[in-house]
């Protein structure tokens, strides 16, 4: 079935460096990725979302490119702020629309 | 305005006893879903919807009902809670992929 990998858990970094969280995925047919953020304490948000091969979408500073040739959608951001502290998600719409499977998460920590 | 309300936002149960979790949101979405989320196993889906009426199984649906009574409100129900239930549940509605949450109930089995 379909699934979603994030494989760090936990990333820390000092304010200002750039951060890349990554994500891949597996399914059997045309992919639709998401990232969504949560912060502590609140529900989790959409930041962006990509079917397109190749094309690089943003939002809020962060941005991601989905790639088919390696199932990879990965999140980045050239300079991360104390803000972005949260917990980010990926995940894949299922192939009917309906089903939205969620990897793991990725605990942002960012240092002053 | 909040446009998904779960309801109640903390509650605290007894093993054994029966427990309803409500959902209502004002997006007009077909599809809604309960998602729970536990530290370092991120968001599970359990139930979902594509309308009223309809609830399909999702990955971890074992212990838990759902009911799709009308496009507003899904509801999820656990007949016979147990200890192991205690998490924090998410309800959404969407629009193909794009989920719109709400705030959270915190349920405790004891």
């Amino acid at each position: 079935g379909d699934s979603v990998t994030q494989t760090e858990g936990l990333v820390t970094l000092t304010k200002g460096l750039p951060v890349m969280l990554n994500c891949t995925y597996q399914t059997t047919y045309s992919p639709f990725l998401f990232w969504y953020v949560q912060h502590l304490n609140e529900a989790p948000k959409l930041l962006l979302k990509s079917s397109t091969d190749n094309k690089r979408t943003e939002h809020q500073g962060f941005y991601a490119t989905l790639h088919k040739s390696s199932s990879s959608f990965h999140l980045q951001k050239s300079s991360v702020q104390l803000s972005d502290s949260a917990l980010y998600f990926c995940a894949l719409r299922d192939t009917n629309a309906y089903k939205v499977i969620f990897g793991k998460g990725t605990h942002l920590h960012v240092l002053p | 305005e909040a446009a998904v309300t779960q309801s109640p936002r903390n509650k605290v149960a007894v093993t054994g006893g029966k427990v309803t979790l409500s959902c209502n949101q004002t997006n007009n979405h077909n599809n809604m879903y309960w998602y729970r989320q536990d530290t370092g196993h991120g968001l599970r889906l359990i139930h979902y919807s594509y309308g009223a009426g309809s609830t399909e199984k999702g990955d971890i649906p074992d212990g838990y009902k759902a009911s799709r009574p009308s496009q507003e409100n899904f509801s999820l129900i656990l007949e016979l809670a147990t200890p192991s239930q205690t998490s924090v549940y998410f309800c959404a509605s969407g629009d193909r992929g794009t989920l719109y949450f709400g705030a959270g109930t915190r349920l405790s089995v004891l």
